[in-house]
């Protein structure tokens, strides 16, 4: 069966340091791969989706990145966090023989 | 691209009533409606799903209703529980396993 590990769960950074949240996932292949960004109280806003290896696209200019180095492994990074970017961060894969997004269990991040 | 609207943003209703959360989309190629529960504090997951070529589902006390003229889908919850007290996304994508594009979500509380 397919399982999606995200980490940390938590995880709190002062400002103008960089961050770095692992996602995987296990038993498929080729998976789409997602992530997601929710501020407290509000939606889920897409920040950056990838279909294979090396291919990011990214659905709103930010302080954020990502790559995604392996098949199965997606990495969202920035090199200097600002108070914005707090947040419940979800990582989710999708593939074409599924009919929906799986997500993994969220990194809540506080900057401080 | 896709455009999901999500109303209300906050739902309270007494135990044993029935609850209905309505979104509207921008794409007419989208055909692919998930809804997805998100508890507090943990990952969205899905409840219920709809593509274009099914005007209606059902499972239990949870429907969805979908209106491809319209672009408008809805989920219908009866005989409100307090366990069904959760925050509730719509979705729509152009084929499962694609990217999915969330509404802004609904707060539900089912009070005793």
């Amino acid at each position: 069966s397919q399982t999606i590990h995200q980490w940390p769960a938590t995880l709190v950074q002062p400002v103008g340091s960089p961050l770095s949240l692992e996602c995987t996932v296990e038993g498929t292949s080729n998976p789409n791969l997602y992530w997601y960004r929710q501020a407290a109280g509000r939606g889920l806003q897409l920040l950056f989706y990838s279909v294979g290896i090396g291919q990011i696209s990214s659905e709103v200019p930010q302080n954020l990145s990502a790559s995604r180095p392996q098949d199965r492994q997606f990495i969202l990074s920035s090199k200097k966090l600002l108070l914005s970017d707090s947040g419940f961060y979800l990582c989710a894969w999708a593939g074409p023989r599924h009919t929906e997004a799986f997500f993994g269990q969220g990194t809540r991040l506080t900057v401080v | 691209g896709e455009n999901v609207e999500q109303h209300p943003s906050t739902l309270s209703v007494q135990e044993g009533d029935s609850a209905v959360i309505k979104c509207t989309y921008s794409d007419s190629a989208s055909n692919y409606f998930p809804w997805y529960k998100q508890e507090l504090g943990k990952r969205p997951q899905l409840i219920i799903d709809i593509r274009s070529n099914v005007g209606e589902k059902k499972d239990q006390r949870i429907a969805v209703t979908l209106n491809k003229t319209a672009k408008h889908f809805s989920l219908h919850i009866t005989e409100t529980q307090p366990e069904d007290s959760a925050v509730y996304f719509c979705a729509a994508s152009i084929n499962a396993g694609n990217m999915l594009t969330f509404g802004g979500g609904t707060r539900l509380m089912v009070k005793p």
